[in-house]
C-alpha cells in the first residue's frame, strides 16, 4: 500500500503570498496518478488537480501541480482570502486509493 | 444541475447496520465508477470503497474489507453502502462522489454515529 505524506502539517502565510505544499509517496505513483483536493470547515472537499498537474474545470490558475514518482507539489501562487483551507493530495489508478494526512494553510 | 445527494446515516449501536444511499442527478450516472469517502471528526479523509459502472468491479479499504458493502442501482441513478458490524471507529462523515477526472463531484456528506 502507498502512503502519502503531506508536509508541513500546517502552513501559515498572508493573502498575497506564495504558498508551496509538498505531498511524498512511499512508492512511485504509476502514471502520475496524483490528486489534489481543498475542503474549507463544514463542506465537502472539491478536486483542484488531477494527472498532478491537470488544473480542474473552474479552478483558477494560481493553483497548479508539479511531480513525479513519489515528490508532488501543489502551489498557489499567491493567497487569496478564500484559500486559506485543508489541502489533501489523493493517489488513484490502483486500490486502495489513499490520501494524505492533509496540510492546514493558515492566515498568519 | 449536477448533483449528489445522501441520506441515510444516524446514531446505531455497535454491532448494528445502516445502509447509506446516494441520489445522482444531472449527469448520465451510468457512465462513471463512484466512491464513497469518510471523514471522521476533527480528521482527515478517507477512501473506503469504489465501483465501477456496471458494478462489476469493487474495491474497499481494508478496514471494512467483509463488513461493508457497495452496490449501484443504475436504473434508479443511486449508489448505497450497506454498513454491517459497525464499530466506534465507523464513526464519520460519509461523502459519495463521482469519479471523472479525479473526485469532481461531491455529496453534503452524511453522518453516522456509532455509539451505545
Amino acid at each position: 500500500e502507498i502512503v502519502l505524506t503531506q508536509s508541513p502539517g500546517t502552513l501559515s502565510l498572508s493573502p498575497g503570498e506564495r504558498a508551496t505544499l509538498s505531498c511524498r509517496a512511499s512508492q512511485s505513483v504509476s502514471s502520475n496518478y496524483l490528486a489534489w483536493y481543498q475542503q474549507k470547515p463544514g463542506q465537502a472537499p472539491r478536486v483542484l488537480i488531477y494527472g498532478a498537474s491537470s488544473r480542474a474545470t473552474g479552478i483558477p490558475d494560481r493553483f497548479s501541480g508539479s511531480g513525479s514518482g513519489t515528490d508532488f507539489t501543489l502551489t498557489i501562487s499567491r493567497l487569496e482570502p478564500e484559500d486559506f483551507a485543508v489541502y489533501y493530495c489523493q493517489k488513484y489508478g490502483s486500490s486502495p486509493w489513499t490520501f494524505g494526512q492533509g496540510t492546514k494553510v493558515e492566515i498568519k | 444541475e449536477v448533483q449528489l445527494v445522501e441520506s441515510g446515516g444516524g446514531l446505531v449501536q455497535p454491532g448494528g447496520s445502516l445502509r447509506l444511499s446516494c441520489a445522482a442527478s444531472g449527469f448520465t450516472f451510468t457512465s462513471y465508477w463512484m466512491t464513497w469517502v469518510r471523514q471522521a471528526p476533527g480528521k482527515g479523509l478517507e477512501w473506503v470503497a469504489n465501483i465501477k459502472q456496471a458494478g462489476t468491479e469493487k474495491y474497499y479499504v481494508d478496514s471494512v474489507e467483509g463488513r461493508f458493502a457497495i452496490s449501484r442501482d443504475n436504473a434508479k441513478s443511486s449508489l448505497y453502502l450497506q454498513m454491517n458490524s459497525l464499530r466506534a471507529e465507523d464513526t464519520a462523515v460519509y461523502y459519495c462522489a463521482r469519479w471523472g477526472q479525479a473526485l469532481d463531484i461531491w455529496g453534503q456528506g452524511t453522518m453516522v454515529t456509532v455509539s451505545s
